[in-house]
Parts: C-alpha cells; structure tokens; sequence
C-alpha cells in the first residue's frame, strides 16, 4: 500500500516531442505528489508537484496530470529537448506528519537530436 | 541560492569499518531526512528527524545505523558496521514547507 509504481522503466523520444510518464499508487492518505529530476551524479532535484485537490499543474514545458479516482497521475514534458534527458522520479507523501516521500522506481528519458 | 551540502562526496571503505556521512541542510529547514539509492534503483527512505529525535525509520534502518544533530548546523548518518549491501548514494535532504531539497549525495563504496 506504500508503494509507487511508475513506467515506463526507460524511454527514448525525439527532439520536440513528448514525453509521458506514468505513475500509480494504492493509499489514499498520500496528499502530495511530486516529481523529480535527476542527472547522473547529482541529487534529485523538484520539477514540478501537485496535490490531489487538483486535476492539472503547468509550470512551463512540464505538466501533472493526475486522476483522483484512478489513483494515478503522470508527468508531460512538452517539446522535449535533449537537455531534459534525465532521470525522472515520481513520489508520494503521506499523512504521518513526518514529511516521507516514497518514491517511483523512475524512468530514464532520453532524448535524441 | 541556499542548499543542502554533503560531505564525503566519495568513500571507500572496507566491510566491518564505522562511516560516518555528513550533512549541512538549509539552514531555516527544521525537518532532516536521509535516503539511499543503490545504483540504478530507486531513492529509498531511511530515516527522518525533527526537533532532535528520529521522528520516523524505515526497516532498513536498522541498529547499525544512527542519526546525529551534533550542534546546530550538521546532521549526520553513522553506520557503525558496514556490509558490502551498504554501497550506495546516500543522500541528505531538508525542508520547512513540506518542498524536500536533496544534497548532491554521499556515494559509499564498502569492500
């Protein structure tokens, strides 16, 4: 019930396109969703989150989707550019006050010129 | 911009040996928390911390493993014994709002 399930594991798209990814997850409690990026050897960093009052975030070429009664949301990258090649990692908190965030399993996204 | 700071940025260690990884979060955070992440899987919980005491401890975090505020800026992980299953990044991270904010991470290589 902890779990955050994400996919694709990898994902390769072009230049200008987009790139979608996916996550599910199983407790209710959780109330806020973030996603971030991580380049190789560096720590995650935020890009974008949510909450689960809302249906959809945009902050530039990124967008949340997420869906309340399927219990899933997802990561859009718009116009994807080679410089957004990364690993994206959903997570989910929870209600125990303690701030944890269970993360995705995270997907490698790259994009090609 | 403020962020949090890891020191080693690397080390290596042989199994059986105490390690001692440290960390400068941001400094009006009051909410500390490590993570692991064995290479190519996911960024796992280890421990959360808040106002001295672990206020939260994943099963991972077993009796090898100890956090410490020592004064009013570190925040460090001590794995008193380490196995060869201890080699990953460990990563510190910070927060007021609820917005974590992740070091660049400890890479622990144990031998």
């Amino acid at each position: 019930q902890q779990q955050v399930k994400q996919s694709p594991q990898s994902l390769i798209v072009q230049k200008g396109g987009i790139s979608i990814i996916n996550c599910a997850y199983e407790n209710t409690a959780f109330d806020y969703f973030p996603w971030y990026q991580q380049f190789p050897g560096k720590g995650p960093a935020l890009l974008i989150a949510i909450r689960p009052d809302v249906s959809e975030k945009k902050e530039g070429r990124f967008t949340i989707s997420f869906n309340k009664s399927a219990k899933q949301f997802s990561l859009h990258i718009m116009d994807s550019q080679p410089g957004d090649s990364a690993t994206y990692f959903c997570a989910a908190r929870g209600s125990s006050n303690t701030g944890k965030l269970i993360f995705g399993q995270g997907t490698t996204l790259q994009v090609k010129p | 911009e403020p962020e949090v700071t890891q020191t080693p940025s690397h080390q290596v260690t042989q199994m059986g040996q105490e390690v001692i990884l440290r960390c400068v979060p941001i400094s009006n955070h009051l909410y500390f928390y490590w993570y692991r992440q064995i290479l190519g899987q996911k960024v796992e919980f280890l421990v959360s911390f808040y106002n001295n005491e672990i206020s939260e401890k994943s099963e991972i975090f077993d009796d090898q493993f100890s956090v410490e505020r020592p004064d009013g800026s570190n925040f460090t992980l001590k794995i008193r014994s380490t196995k060869l299953e201890d080699s990953a990044m460990y990563f510190c991270a910070s927060t007021s709002t609820g917005e974590l904010f992740f070091g660049e991470g400890s890479r622990l290589t144990v031998l």
